[in-house]
């Protein structure tokens, strides 16, 4: 069982649909990080947060430190959020410059 | 600024030969990393640095070597190919905690 688990694994959504993606993690962790790998591969960091809530556009992504999970949700979506978007999570203790990575939920948004 | 560079973008190589994958940064970032990315598995961490002559292994060290001779260049040496490197290969680097990644490295060991 992976540390950290995403869910759904595959998504598809229509154009302006409002989309949840969430992640688990079963550890204490000193943050959270979002990125989105767009199908050509590269990878962008969306969000780093500890708790609470960020937004930047039509992204918001929020955390619960006690229950363990975070959320990254779209809004009006549009066909160039289909991405595959993941989720890490950096260890309270050890070198905590490593991240542990989720396998990513592959979001698919049709016109 | 070009951000997080890599070189190649693509290779074939056969097994038992060697190459070297080169990682370059302009932003100044005293971390740097390897990560490689499989069909099914999130990525993995293969060699990492804290600083210019440091390295360190991550989960998956085995086959690969890196050099940080250079602040600016993380390189990724295999020595021996072989069909399980067949892989995605992505650097990235980071002042604090947020890592900035380059385009990836597709590689594939026939």
């Amino acid at each position: 069982k992976n540390e950290v688990e995403q869910s759904p694994q595959n998504l598809t959504a229509q154009e302006g649909e409002f989309i949840t993606i969430n992640c688990s993690y079963s550890v204490g962790i000193s943050a959270l990080h979002w990125l989105q790998q767009h199908p050509g591969g590269g990878i962008v960091s969306l969000f780093m947060l500890s708790s609470g809530k960020k937004k930047h556009g039509r992204l918001i992504a929020t955390i619960n430190i006690q229950e363990k999970h975070s959320s990254l949700h779209i809004t009006a979506s549009h066909p160039r959020d289909s991405a595959v978007y993941i989720c890490a999570v950096r260890y309270n203790a050890g070198n905590n410059r490593k991240l542990i990575w989720g396998l990513g939920t592959s979001l698919a948004v049709n016109p | 600024n070009a951000g997080v560079t890599q070189t190649p973008k693509f290779r074939v190589l056969k097994t038992g030969q060697s190459m070297t994958l080169l990682c370059a940064q302009d932003m100044n970032h005293e971390y740097m990393y390897w990560y490689r990315q499989d069909p099914g598995m999130g990525l993995r961490l293969i060699h990492y640095s804290v600083g210019e002559g440091t390295t360190a292994k991550g989960e998956v060290p085995d086959g690969y070597n890196v050099s940080r001779l250079k602040k600016q260049n993380f390189l990724l040496g295999l020595e021996s190919a072989a069909p399980s490197q067949t892989s995605v290969y992505f650097c990235a680097s980071s002042a604090s905690y947020e890592q900035y990644f380059g385009p990836g490295t597709r590689l594939t060991v026939t």
